[in-house]
């Protein structure tokens, strides 16, 4: 199973880029990393996902090191709207996703 | 836009009551997800079904029961509701065809059993 490691909270300024860390040391050499995050209240939503290769859509950016032991969410331009709890998951053997407690982030202005 | 929708986003019930809690998906999604949400417990599987009239239980069954007798439809039942399933109900679904792809999911019931 792809037990995934996130700090409990982060700061980011208003405007700057976020940049929140996963590790992801026992994922398999098949497994994607997914990232959501939950809006205080509302239902989690999908942001990105990644194998191998970086990744980026509308959303952000997934940045997965070479060893896929780890990998970084990028928010290019936070701002209040982003602060939510972001989550980095992988999937069990039953190919289910295993939720962690991810990682809060709040935007200041 | 594609949505998955849950019944009520506020419900309170009383012990012993019978508690159906509705989701229905418009994507034409072959899986459907249960989950609740507690604090410093995170997202917990309490059932999936991977098509009409499947179900598979989950992390945390007990207590709960799902019908699925249309695609789009997916219900979550506590047959007899107690103050320990006060809790946030997220309901998701996903496409089969499309598995390594992210899960929808509906804004949450917040249901308190008093």
């Amino acid at each position: 199973d792809a037990k995934t490691t996130q700090p409990p909270s982060m700061d980011c300024a208003e405007g700057r880029a976020a940049n929140l860390p996963c590790n992801h040391s026992t994922i398999s050499g098949n497994e994607y990393v997914y990232w959501y995050r939950q809006i205080h209240s509302q239902g989690p939503q999908y942001i990105i996902h990644g194998l191998k290769n970086n990744e980026t859509n509308e959303m952000a950016s997934l940045i997965i090191t070479e060893d896929r032991k780890s990998s970084t969410l990028i928010l290019p331009h936070a701002t209040l709207r982003d602060t939510a709890v972001y989550y980095c998951i992988g999937r069990d053997s039953n190919y289910q996703l295993i939720w962690g407690a991810g990682t809060k982030l709040i935007i200041k202005p | 836009d594609v949505k998955v929708t849950q019944s009520s986003r506020y419900l309170v019930k009383r012990t012993g009551e019978k508690v159906f809690l509705e989701c229905v998906q418009d994507m034409d999604h072959e899986n459907m997800f249960w989950y609740r949400q507690d604090p410093g417990l995170g997202l917990r599987l309490i059932y999936f079904s991977y098509d009409v009239k499947m179900k598979e239980k989950g992390d945390i069954p007990e207590g709960y029961s799902v019908s699925r007798e249309k695609k789009e439809r997916f219900s979550l039942i506590l047959e007899s509701a107690s103050t320990n399933q006060t809790s946030m109900y997220l309901c998701a679904s996903s496409d089969t065809m499309d598995r390594d792809n992210g899960y929808t999911f509906g804004s949450g019931t917040r249901l308190t059993v008093v």
